[in-house]
């Protein structure tokens, strides 16, 4: 069976420092990713998605930037991290060839920036 | 444009009691998908069901039902019977069915169960 998996679960950084979160995915080949924020109280945004290797498209212009050095392993990265990137922070993965578009979440990572 | 619009923001209602979380949607599309999630206080997103956009037969699940309403542009879900398990934000998304990179979520529903 599918299991996706994000680390750390808890992040706590202060505004400047750098920021990786990573995402990877098991039990499946090529799947779409995908990046999701969550403000506090609020819906979700996303981010990033890719449909392959080093394949990354970005929703919403900012401080942060996504890689996919493997084909199930995707990250989150920020080189200076600013008070509004706080929040929490979902990976999610779905089948490409499929219709159906459901897309399965991991635990996500909170983090906040003080 | 695609817009899932989830007007309750939160609800609290008593152990046993029964409700209804509203989803409204828009779409030009003809052919399209809408889903359900439940976010419970750990934090993962969790599926609950996926209908499409030619099949509005109503769905139940156990305590859980779905009424798919194409005319009013509308995909409710009723819990009966709610239990201080079912606690927890709930999303109502919507998506193409061959661009699944654009599924886009309702701000989601604060439902707390009282005892």
């Amino acid at each position: 069976s599918q299991t996706i998996h994000q680390w750390p679960a808890t992040l706590v950084q202060p505004v400047g420092s750098p920021l990786s979160l990573e995402c990877t995915v098991e039990g499946t080949s090529n799947p779409n990713l995908y990046w999701y924020r969550q403000a506090a109280g609020r819906g979700l945004q996303l981010l990033f998605y890719s449909v392959g290797i080093g394949q990354i498209s970005s929703e919403v212009p900012q401080n942060l930037s996504a890689s996919r050095p493997q084909d199930r392993q995707f990250i989150l990265s920020s080189k200076k991290l600013l008070l509004s990137d706080s929040g929490f922070y979902l990976c999610a993965w779905s089948v490409p060839s499929e219709a159906k578009n459901i897309q399965y979440f991991g635990a996500g990572t909170r983090l906040s920036v003080l | 444009a695609q817009k899932v619009t989830q007007a309750q923001t939160e609800i609290s209602v008593v152990e046993k009691e029964d409700v209804t979380l509203d989803c409204v949607y828009e779409t030009r599309d003809t052919t399209y998908y809408l889903f359900w999630y439940k976010q419970p206080p750990s934090g993962e997103l969790v599926f609950l069901i996926r209908r499409n956009s030619f099949d509005e037969q109503n769905e139940i699940s156990g305590r859980y039902s779905w009424n798919f309403q194409k005319s009013t542009s509308s995909f409710n879900f009723t819990i009966t019977a709610s239990q201080v398990v079912d606690s927890a934000v709930y999303f109502c998304a919507l998506s193409e069915p061959y661009n699944n990179n654009d599924m886009r979520f309702g701000a989601g529903t604060r439902l707390t169960v009282k005892p």
